[in-house]
């Protein structure tokens, strides 16, 4: 139990173009979701959490307008970057808290995402 | 952009031998803990959590130790194997009310035979 899926797993898009990745929990409901980036060979970073049917709500640094964020079901979470920059090209994971302030969040396979 | 990659401390240990990854953490209203497994191109894996009352718990072939004092968690891992080699990563709960997890920088293990 406690699957996240995340689709697509890779894609490259070239620069100015929007890409939306998504994110689902297969077997559960979950009313949180959270975003992350990767670099190679560093931590993950918390870019924003997820709520469903309420805004999102981003860490410092992140900017709303370019990584925008829609949970409209229990099972869904999409991020969705927009006029993408070779900067941009990053390992995004998504995770899912599995009950309500439980702690407990399971994270999807990640998506390589590449600008050219 | 991207910063440049930084490098992740490393662990060698020999197929068979236990191997103790080390973590300092941040904050010290933090009241829930968890090690991640990850390996290259996949997300990360739980592998056991620890609440803040507790200051030792174990797994199957893992044990996880909290010592509150010093903001120090570690993770020790019995008869370390080579499908144990990736990153391992800590991450804590920002405490009551807050579900964000902050991780830690990570620790690379390499199992050797």
């Amino acid at each position: 139990g406690a699957v996240v899926s995340q689709h697509p797993s890779r894609v490259i898009c070239k620069s100015g173009t929007s890409v939306k990745i998504e994110c689902r929990s297969l077997d559960f409901q979950a009313t949180t979701m959270f975003w992350y980036r990767q670099f190679p060979k560093q931590s993950l970073m918390l870019m924003a959490t997820s709520n469903e049917g309420s805004k999102a709500t981003y860490e410092q640094g992140v900017e709303k307008d370019k990584f925008l964020i829609n949970h409209a079901s229990l099972t869904l979470s999409t991020l969705t970057v927009t006029s993408a920059h070779p900067e941009d090209s990053s390992f995004y994971i998504c995770s899912a808290e599995l009950g309500t302030g439980g702690y407990e969040q399971y994270f999807g396979p990640g998506t390589r995402l590449t600008v050219t | 952009g991207e910063s440049v990659g930084l490098h992740l401390p490393t662990l060698s240990v020999q197929e068979g031998d236990n191997s103790i990854i080390n973590c300092a953490y941040s904050n010290s209203a933090s009241d829930y803990f968890i090690w991640y497994k990850q390996e290259s191109g996949k997300g990360p894996q739980f592998i056991i959590d620890i609440r803040s009352n507790m200051d030792k718990r174990q797994g199957q072939r893992v044990t996880v130790l909290l010592n509150k004092t010093v903001k120090h968690l570690s993770l020790q891992i019995a008869a370390t194997q080579p499908g144990d080699s990736a990153v391992y990563f800590c991450a804590e709960n920002t405490g009551p009310g807050g579900d964000k997890l902050i991780f830690g920088t990570g620790t690379r293990l390499q199992v050797f035979p």
